[in-house]
């Protein structure tokens, strides 16, 4: 079954504590990229890939970082996490073909509280 | 990236048709328009894509219209399973960037 994977679903750690949040997917798919979703404020692009070794910066990039050393991973990493990146992210893959980039695959989502 | 507008909240009784609208004035010529959807407790999912004119797939149809300034995500004969946040994305991959912008999208809520 075609689809993409995140862990932990859901969790609670403290400030400065860091952590990672891993994404996988297995469609072979060159662009990956992970969102945070805020009520109130939709879906914002943190940073995304579009290969090995390649990646750019979204939307709202401060205190996250990446990387992209296998095509299916693409781990999203908190040095120090802070309490306003409690949240709800997602990862999300997708062919790097033209307009088929924008037909992206979401993951479940994980579910982070910085306490 | 062109900025998209949408309404905030939308209410349907069931087995009406809905019509949500999302504004983009700064679209460029090569962009196309994608609406997602999102349930409650699930990751968007993909539903419809276009450039112009008119669009239909099992899930949705898209009008465009020729100055493609806006576009209008038709659902029709919604259920109550049509209850979710539905996004509008504008922008041409490859054009520049890749970065993907998806604003704050509309929550259509449908009533028995």
């Amino acid at each position: 079954e075609a689809q993409v994977t995140q862990n932990p679903r859901y969790l609670i750690t403290v400030t400065g504590k860091k952590l990672t949040v891993t994404c996988s997917q297995n469609m072979n798919h060159e662009y990956m990229s992970w969102y945070r979703q805020d009520p109130g404020l939709g879906l914002r692009q943190i940073y995304y890939s579009m290969n090995v070794e390649v990646t750019d910066k979204g939307d709202v990039p401060e205190g996250y970082k990446v990387s992209r050393k296998e095509k299916r991973n693409f781990p999203l990493i908190l040095e120090s996490p802070s309490p306003n990146q409690t949240s709800l992210y997602f990862c999300a893959s997708s062919p790097l073909s033209g307009t088929s980039t924008y037909e992206q695959y979401f993951g479940p989502g994980t579910r982070l509280t910085v306490t | 990236l062109a900025k998209t507008t949408q309404p905030i909240s939308m209410d349907s009784y069931e087995g009406q048709e809905v019509n949500i609208t999302c504004s983009h004035n700064n679209i460029a010529t090569n962009d196309y328009i994608t609406w997602y959807q999102q349930f409650p407790s699930q990751g968007p999912r993909f539903i419809i894509q276009g450039y112009k004119t008119k669009v239909t797939n099992e899930v949705a149809s898209l009008f465009i219209p020729a100055d493609r300034k806006s576009s209008t995500l038709s659902l029709p004969r919604v259920s109550l399973s049509d209850t979710a946040v539905y996004y509008c994305l504008v922008g041409a991959p490859g054009a520049g960037s890749y970065q993907l912008t998806f604003g704050k999208g509309t929550k259509l809520s449908v009533i028995p």
